[in-house]
């Protein structure tokens, strides 16, 4: 049973970097069929995907539209985790952020993080 | 604002059916799977449907999604109390370059 477990900061100060990882337990972030992504929510943009990686003999990442310019979406195969970084962050960028994994193509954001609560304020 | 729109909010009483529809373009559902997911209150949110009607396992049978052109539906028969949630879909966009969600629907049992 693949279960993934979040963890960074809860407070970000405007125009530093919002920084949060996903450890993964039950299945490998370098797996060929599996994709990690990150997804957040807040009432004024209500859901939106972020980006995500994945591993198809060497790392491929997307990035939505709306963040690719400040977005950075990384693995760590030794300790088994990705990590989300998104720069210059505005108070815009409040949300609750969730990792979620898609585990074999085509078969949609089957598990999800329990979320983190960003808030960005001074 | 979604490029891809749901309904604000649907009821039924227990027992009925309830559908809901989500409309896109041909960058989205006209072109790609539709995802489906349930929100309960402060939770992530779950995989109801993926590849547009295909149930992960252990999601009742009572949840259908269905697609026809740039338009897909979720119907939820014989509704129960624990339905009441928000309800998202989400294809994959070209233009976008990404999945994208639905405005979602919040789901009402009176």
């Amino acid at each position: 049973q693949v279960q993934l477990q979040q963890s960074g900061p809860g407070l970000v100060k405007p125009s530093q970097t919002l920084s949060l990882t996903c450890a993964i337990s039950g299945d490998s972030v370098s797996s060929n069929s599996g994709a990690w992504s990150w997804v957040r929510q807040s009432p004024s943009r209500g859901l939106e995907w972020l980006g995500r990686t994945y591993y198809r003999s060497k790392w491929y990442n997307d990035y939505a539209v709306s963040v690719k310019s400040r977005i950075n979406i990384s693995p760590d195969t030794t300790k088994n985790h990705f990590s989300l970084q998104l720069n210059s962050v505005t108070p815009e960028d409040t949300a609750v952020y969730y990792c979620a994994g898609e585990l074999t193509p085509h078969t949609g954001l089957h598990v999800w993080g329990q979320g983190t609560t960003v808030t960005v304020s001074s | 604002q979604s490029v891809v729109t749901q309904p604000p909010s649907v009821s039924g009483t227990p027992g009925q059916t309830v559908t809901i529809s989500c409309s896109g373009s041909n960058s989205n559902i006209g072109s790609h799977y539709v995802y489906w997911f349930q929100q309960l209150p402060g939770t992530a949110p779950k995989l109801l449907i993926y590849g547009d009607n295909q149930r992960p396992s252990g999601v009742p049978d009572r949840f259908s999604g269905s697609k026809s052109g740039t338009s897909a539906s979720l119907a939820i028969s014989g509704l129960r109390t624990e339905d009441e949630a928000a309800y998202y879909c989400a294809p994959w966009d070209d233009s976008l370059r990404g999945y994208v969600f639905g405005t979602g629907t919040k789901v009402t049992v009176l």
